[in-house]
């Protein structure tokens, strides 16, 4: 099992370009997540998705779209890059709740996306 | 609006010291879950602690859950240099929902 994978690894991106981060898990998880980390704030949500072809707003969802349309898959979407998106970009997928397996987040190994 | 808080931010202890982190949070929830993340890498589980009361050790590690004081509590006995990281604890507010809140995290730097 490869687990969570992120694709690309390191991004740099000028102001106003688009880019897709696409995030695969092969563990059969219901429920995929992308989060943002910038120095001392730890990990804020951006958007999130219970299930193929459903996607929910997190904390910081605003400059970002998303989109599951394989169970597998959770892209995200900058359509306008700022460089207040300059950030580290976090993948994460887990099992739901009440699953036999505790019910741990499995993070990928993250984007590092520089916008100038 | 839920807020989870750690203390401290950062730590630095000498190689065969205990010390605890702590977290707090601010509405009910009985799931919490703590994470080690390495410089440059990504998270890892540690710790899910799912119940009031519950405690787990692995290692030099212990974690422990108070759901009435809203506290979990991150216990380090005589740290070695390779638990130098920065730990995170996350909380599931509620029931029925799907978000995991993270604390701000504690970046711990163990001296030899």
């Amino acid at each position: 099992n490869a687990g969570v994978t992120q694709t690309p690894k390191f991004r740099v991106l000028k102001t106003g370009q688009s880019m897709t981060l696409l995030c695969a898990q092969d563990m059969n998880h219901e429920y995929m997540y992308w989060y943002r980390q910038d120095p001392g704030m730890g990990l804020r949500l951006i958007h999130y998705s219970v299930g193929e072809g459903t996607t929910a707003k997190g904390e910081v969802p605003d400059g970002y779209n998303v989109s599951r349309l394989k169970k597998q898959n959770f892209l995200l979407g900058l359509e306008s890059a700022a460089p207040s998106q300059t950030s580290v970009y976090f993948c994460a997928s887990n099992p739901p709740t009440g699953h036999l397996i505790q019910e741990t987040q499995y993070f990928g190994p993250g984007t590092r996306l520089l916008v100038l | 609006e839920l807020k989870v808080e750690q203390n401290p931010l950062f730590l630095s202890m000498q190689e065969g010291k205990n010390y605890t982190i702590y977290c707090n949070y601010s509405t009910t929830s009985d799931r919490l879950y703590w994470y080690r993340q390495d410089p440059g890498k990504s998270l890892e589980s540690l710790f899910v602690l799912l119940s009031n009361g519950a405690v787990k050790q692995e290692g030099r590690l212990m974690a422990s859950l108070d759901t009435k004081a809203r506290l979990s509590t991150l216990h380090i006995t005589a740290a070695v240099h390779d638990l130098s990281a920065t730990y995170f604890c996350a909380v599931k507010p509620g029931s029925g929902t799907y978000k995991y809140i993270f604390g701000t995290g504690t970046r711990l730097k163990v001296l030899a």
